[in-house]
């Protein structure tokens, strides 16, 4: 079956640069969401996207920006890095209709390292 | 306090152990309750969802949600060594997830 597609899934920047994570959903699933997991942490909830419309807002810096694209893949853009920015990023998608709504599949991240 | 309660561990297992694992959480407002495995350095998978409070079973997992003590659980009968991960409990309602710490589970042979 088809997963959550992440790319790239390395990503090495420096300090003040800009990143862009991309996440292509599973076929016919309408919500993207995308946490951070910090080392030995658990995934923290940044933004989710319901048909292209941004549907709840977590704990994402005013840095990061994502957004939803007509095709449903969403895209975050990450500036003015910073060391506390490396993390595993995620992303998750649902399908909003049907038997089993909200029910999120994790893509396999995006692994960024900001020297 | 995080709304999502869970103790990190580690815990170890002999193989053919059944293992428990438990969050709670402090938002009546959650209605979906899920687990998740995570292997070093992959995604979370989604082992169980659930959406009211009782039993759900799946094999060798058995969910467990208890709305009123706001209390979720996790059984695994018959631990193999491949369940050697961490299981993260997770609660939210429509647009988000709440996920506990996460337990480290070793299951020795």
């Amino acid at each position: 079956a088809a997963g959550v597609i992440q790319s790239p899934r390395h990503l090495i920047k420096e300090k003040r640069e800009t990143a862009t994570l991309k996440c292509y959903p599973i076929p016919r699933h309408d919500t993207v969401y995308w946490y951070q997991q910090g080392p030995g942490q658990d995934p923290q909830f940044l933004i989710s996207f319901y048909e292209k419309m941004q549907s709840d807002k977590g704990s994402i810096p005013d840095r990061f920006s994502a957004q939803q694209f007509s095709d449903y893949h969403s895209e975050l853009n990450m500036s003015s890095l910073e060391l506390g920015d490396s993390a595993l990023y995620f992303c998750a998608s649902s399908q909003s209709a049907g038997q089993r709504p909200y029910e999120q599949y994790f893509g396999p991240g995006t692994r960024l390292t900001v020297t | 306090q995080k709304e999502v309660e869970q103790d990190p561990g580690p815990l170890s297992v002999p193989e053919g152990a059944i293992v428990s694992l438990n969050c709670t959480y402090s938002n009546s407002a959650f209605q979906y309750f899920m687990w998740y495995r995570q292997y070093s350095r992959k995604g979370p998978e989604l082992l169980m969802y659930t959406y009211s409070s009782g039993n759900k079973e799946d094999g060798r997992f058995t969910a467990q949600v208890d709305k009123s003590s706001k209390y979720i659980s996790l059984f695994i009968r018959d631990s193999q060594p491949s369940d050697s991960a961490t299981y993260l409990c997770a609660a939210g309602g429509y647009n988000k997830l709440i996920f506990g710490a996460g337990t480290r589970l070793a299951v020795h042979p």
